[in-house]
C-alpha cells in the first residue's frame, strides 16, 4: 500500500507570493492533517481535514488555509508568505478523525519551503 | 493537557538495547503514549503506542508505569539505522482540551546509535 505522498517536494518562494501544497492520503484514510516544522519551534499542528470538513485547527494566522476534496486529498494554502514562513511543512493521515480513542498518524516526507 | 519530558540525546551501542524515557506525569486517565521518531529531513514515522498495558510490535516494546505517569520505549538491538529523534507524544483526548485530537510535538530524545 503506498504512503503518503506530498508535492512538491522542495518549493522556493519570495515574500508576499502564495504557495498551495498537495498531499494524497494512504488509500482509504480519510483524515488528513497539516503540520509545520521549523528549527526554532519544533512540530506544530496546522490543521485536520475530514470529509472535506476542517475537523480542528492550530494557532496559526489566517493565511493559512486548507481544503480536502472528496476523494481525500488535501491542499494547504498560504497568502502573502513571510520569512518565517520558512519551514518542512508535513501532512499525515489516519482512517477516521483524530479526535476520540486511538488513532495513529502516518506522515509523508514534506515539502520543505524556503521565502527569501 | 499533558506534557512530556524527554532527554535531550542519548547514546546508545550498536547491537545493545536503546531504553528511552519519557515523564507525562500529568497525563489523564483516557490519554494514549504515541512514540515517533524523525531520521533526518524526512516525516515522522509511528513507532507504537500504548493506554496502560505494555505493548510490543516488530519496532519496539513500549513499557508504561502502573501509574501511568512515565513510559520508557526499547529498541531490542539498536542499529545504526535507528539514529533519530524520538518524540514522546501524550495525545489530547478531551473534548474541549486545546489539544483534543492532535498530535503536540516537543523537542524530542536524539538518539545517536554507535558502531
Amino acid at each position: 500500500k503506498a504512503g503518503v505522498t506530498q508535492t512538491p517536494r522542495y518549493l522556493i518562494k519570495t515574500r508576499g507570493q502564495q504557495v498551495t501544497l498537495s498531499c494524497s492520503p494512504i488509500s482509504g484514510h480519510r483524515s488528513v492533517s497539516w503540520y509545520q516544522q521549523t528549527p526554532g519551534q519544533g512540530l506544530q499542528f496546522l490543521f485536520e481535514y475530514f470529509s472535506e470538513t476542517q475537523r480542528n485547527k492550530g494557532n496559526f494566522p489566517g493565511r493559512f488555509s486548507g481544503r480536502q476534496f472528496s476523494n481525500s486529498r488535501s491542499e494547504m494554502n498560504v497568502s502573502t508568505l513571510e520569512l518565517g514562513d520558512s519551514a518542512l511543512y508535513l501532512c499525515a493521515s489516519s482512517l477516521t478523525p483524530l479526535a476520540g480513542g486511538s488513532k495513529t498518524q502516518y506522515f509523508g516526507p514534506g515539502t520543505r519551503l524556503l521565502v527569501l | 493537557d499533558a506534557k512530556t519530558t524527554q532527554p535531550t540525546s542519548m547514546d546508545c551501542a550498536e547491537g545493545r538495547a536503546a531504553n528511552l524515557p519519557c515523564n507525562h506525569s500529568t497525563i489523564s486517565g483516557n490519554e494514549y503514549v504515541y512514540w515517533y521518531r524523525q531520521i533526518h529531513s524526512q516525516g515522522p514515522q509511528y513507532i507504537i503506542h500504548g493506554l496502560k498495558n505494555n505493548e510490543t510490535n516488530e519496532m519496539a516494546s513500549l513499557i508504561i508505569t502502573e501509574d501511568r505517569k512515565s513510559s520508557t520505549l526499547i529498541l531490542p538491538h539498536a542499529t545504526l539505522r535507528d539514529t533519530a529523534v524520538y518524540y514522546c507524544i501524550v495525545r489530547g483526548d478531551n473534548a474541549g482540551g486545546t489539544s483534543y485530537g492532535k498530535l503536540t510535538f516537543g523537542q524530542g530524545t536524539i538518539l545517536t546509535v554507535h558502531p
